[in-house]
């Protein structure tokens, strides 16, 4: 049984250019939460979906992310455009129900790169 | 704003001998703690969890302590491994939000 997809698993890209990471939850999962892991600040959350809604992206840096579930099993994570300091690790993950008690399942992440 | 801190971005420990990982919290609403485990180049996976109405879970070599009064939790490995040679994440729930410190590195040296 497949567990969270995420990909690319590696980007580089030059500051100015539009990036999009992508994301398949485990099939069942109603929750979606995207999260990005910086040396400094860890594990933060971006943003989470509940039945493909946005709940809360109020982690959301600026206004060049952008995330959207268009339907249950994919979601997108767009950075336009990218600067130097959005290079991080992405990680997608999903869950049964939410954080409440509930555990989070992660892919593997996206490493981003943006010079 | 950190309501889930990890103070120690590193600790290295002698194999067979006990690991203590530490976090402190802000937000008294936290009704919910886990700990992850997470090795280069993969996702954290789920390591042990506690309810605020308890104050110890074991699960074989883990255990988690949970003191509300101090808003302080921590993890014990009995005994260490080289094998729990990772980052470790304390986190915390409240509502639907999973809110994660910045992880503590463990070396277990053998």
């Amino acid at each position: 049984d497949a567990g969270v997809i995420q990909s690319p698993r590696h980007e580089v890209t030059e500051m100015g250019q539009e990036v999009t990471l992508r994301c398949k939850p485990i099939s069942g999962h109603d929750y979606l939460f995207w999260y990005r892991q910086t040396m400094m600040r860890g594990l933060e959350l971006l943003i989470y979906f509940n039945n493909n809604v946005p709940i809360d992206d109020s982690g959301m840096p600026e206004d060049r992310f952008s995330a959207k579930m268009p339907n249950a099993s994919f979601s997108t994570l767009k950075i336009q455009p990218s600067e130097p300091r959005d290079s991080a690790v992405y990680f997608c993950a999903s869950s049964f129900f939410g954080g409440q008690g509930g555990e989070l399942f992660f892919g593997e992440g996206s490493r981003l790169t943006v010079l | 704003d950190q309501q889930v801190k990890q103070n120690s971005p590193s600790l290295s420990v002698q194999e067979g001998r006990i690991s203590i990982l530490n976090c402190d919290y802000t937000n008294s609403m936290f009704d919910y703690f886990l700990w992850y485990k997470k090795y280069p180049a993969e996702g954290p996976t789920f390591l042990i969890s506690i309810s605020s109405i308890k104050d110890k879970n074991e699960d074989g070599r883990f255990t988690v302590f949970l003191n509300k009064s101090a808003k302080h939790l921590s993890l014990h490995i009995v005994p260490s491994q080289p094998g729990d040679s990772a980052v470790y994440f304390c986190a915390a729930i409240y509502g639907n939000k999973l809110v994660f410190g910045a992880g503590t590195i463990l070396r277990v040296k053998s």
